[in-house]
């Protein structure tokens, strides 16, 4: 099966813990994206990468931080320095940027990120 | 307001009806995208729509762009259950390099 794999499923982080969650893919995909969802909105841009070895900031990257050390994986890291960082957490990948804007993204089945 | 403001909020039909779902933006686009996320579940990309087109269709998907007036619509027909989902467009917008996700059409289908 191709796809794009989030673990865990549910996480829980007590207040001052840092906490990473998983994404990988074996689509072969270049570009790899993070997102962040609160209830009832839209999804929000955290960090993405082009390429391995590259990333860049989103819209809402302070808090959290990435690595792509791998073409198949892109942690995802929750500091306490995230004030609010309860949220639905969506991983997300596309084979690139595609030479006229962007290609279809696919998603994994997200993260939900609790802090008790 | 937001790029790709979707309308309306939330919408409830019965089962054989058809929906339409409305999408706005503000900037020049290269691409705009519609998504459907069934509850707690990821994304599922449905349809892109460039600029230069202005329909396609995708099964029981019908898509509009008019870019004249920065607007795009989602029409299912003959809806079922199984289409009770959360709907979103997604705008590639020219030089920001990333998608912007409206906040989504709460869609139910009543049996």
């Amino acid at each position: 099966d191709g796809g794009i794999t989030q673990s865990p499923k549910y996480l829980f982080r007590k207040e001052g813990q840092n906490v990473t969650l998983s994404c990988e893919q074996n689509l072969n995909h270049d570009a790899m994206y993070w997102y962040r969802q609160d209830p009832g909105q839209g999804l929000r841009l955290i960090y993405y990468s082009q390429i391995v070895n590259d990333f860049q900031k989103g819209d809402i990257a302070e808090g959290y931080s990435v690595s792509r050390e791998k073409k198949e994986s892109f942690p995802l890291t929750v500091t306490s320095a995230q004030k609010n960082p309860t949220a639905f957490y969506l991983c997300a990948s596309s084979i690139d940027l595609g030479l006229a804007g962007y290609n279809e993204q696919f998603f994994g089945p997200g993260t939900r990120l609790t802090v008790l | 307001s937001q790029q790709g403001e979707e309308d309306p909020q939330a919408l409830s039909i019965q089962e054989g009806e058809n929906a339409t779902m409305n999408c706005s933006y503000k900037t020049s686009i290269n691409n705009l995208q519609w998504y459907r996320q069934n509850s707690g579940r990821g994304l599922v990309h449905l349809i892109l729509i460039r600029s230069n087109e202005r329909e396609k269709h995708s099964g029981r998907l019908r898509v509009t762009l008019d870019t004249s007036k920065k607007s795009s619509s989602l029409l299912i027909t003959a809806s079922r259950a199984a289409d009770t989902a959360s709907y979103f467009c997604a705008t590639d917008v020219q030089g920001a390099q990333k998608l912007v996700f409206g906040q989504g059409t709460r869609l139910t289908i009543n049996p």
